[in-house]
């Protein structure tokens, strides 16, 4: 069992190019959620999802966009990439709301030049 | 003010000693969760608890509702225990952060 599998590990991009991060989940969650780690500070929830075709913004959304056209993926696109971006980021799933943990991914290290 | 504060941020000890890790929160909450983060590695988590205590194996979580609190305590660390701590609260349809503990368990 996968559980979440989060692609790529590690990636340099430069200033105004786009990526995507993948994030797959093999649980059948419902709940999805990308969080953003910066040094010295918690997760912050960038955008979630409850289910396919049901997306939302979290806490710092700006300069992200996601798409969830099934139960298993939930991408994270970058479209510009600006040095605030510099981050780790996380993918994390929840079979439902309150009540319930998460499984998190093993995180993307992207760095931004 | 963030809403979870934990203490302390950085913590060294020895092989063998009775750790504790703090958390306040200030929200409403439906659950607290501790979770352990390791250099390089992902997050897993360690419990889930709305109220009184758990234990699994060297690990022991306590919440006080009532003080908005909650603490991790670790017996008998090793240097395995080496790892960040996490200490996370569910209000409503998100999970909000504290900054972490480093702990550093040394031979």
């Amino acid at each position: 069992n996968a559980g979440v599998t989060q692609t790529p590990k590690f990636r340099i991009l430069k200033i105004g190019q786009s990526m995507t991060l993948q994030c797959t989940q093999d649980m059948n969650h419902n709940y999805m959620y990308w969080y953003r780690q910066d040094p010295g500070m918690g997760l912050k929830l960038i955008y979630y999802s409850v289910g396919a075709g049901i997306t939302d913004k979290g806490e710092v959304p700006n300069g992200y966009n996601v798409s969830r056209s099934t139960t298993e993926d939930f991408p994270l696109r970058l479209e510009l990439a600006a040095p605030s971006q510099t981050s780790v980021y996380f993918c994390a799933s929840s079979p439902g709301g309150s009540g319930y943990g998460y499984t998190f991914g093993s995180g993307t290290r992207l760095t931004v030049v | 003010k963030n809403e979870v504060e934990q203490s302390p941020q950085n913590l060294t000890a020895q092989e063998g000693e009775f750790i504790t890790i703090n958390c306040s929160y200030s929200v409403g909450i439906s659950a607290l969760h501790w979770l352990q983060q390791h250099p390089g590695g992902g997050i897993v988590s360690l419990f889930m608890l709305s109220s009184g205590k758990k234990k699994h194996g060297r690990l022991i979580a306590t919440i006080n509702i009532q003080e908005k609190h909650s603490s991790l305590h670790i017996t008998a660390s090793h240097p395995r225990d080496s790892a960040v701590y996490i200490c996370a609260v569910r209000a409503s349809n998100d999970m909000r952060f504290g900054a972490g503990t480093r702990l550093t368990v040394k031979p």
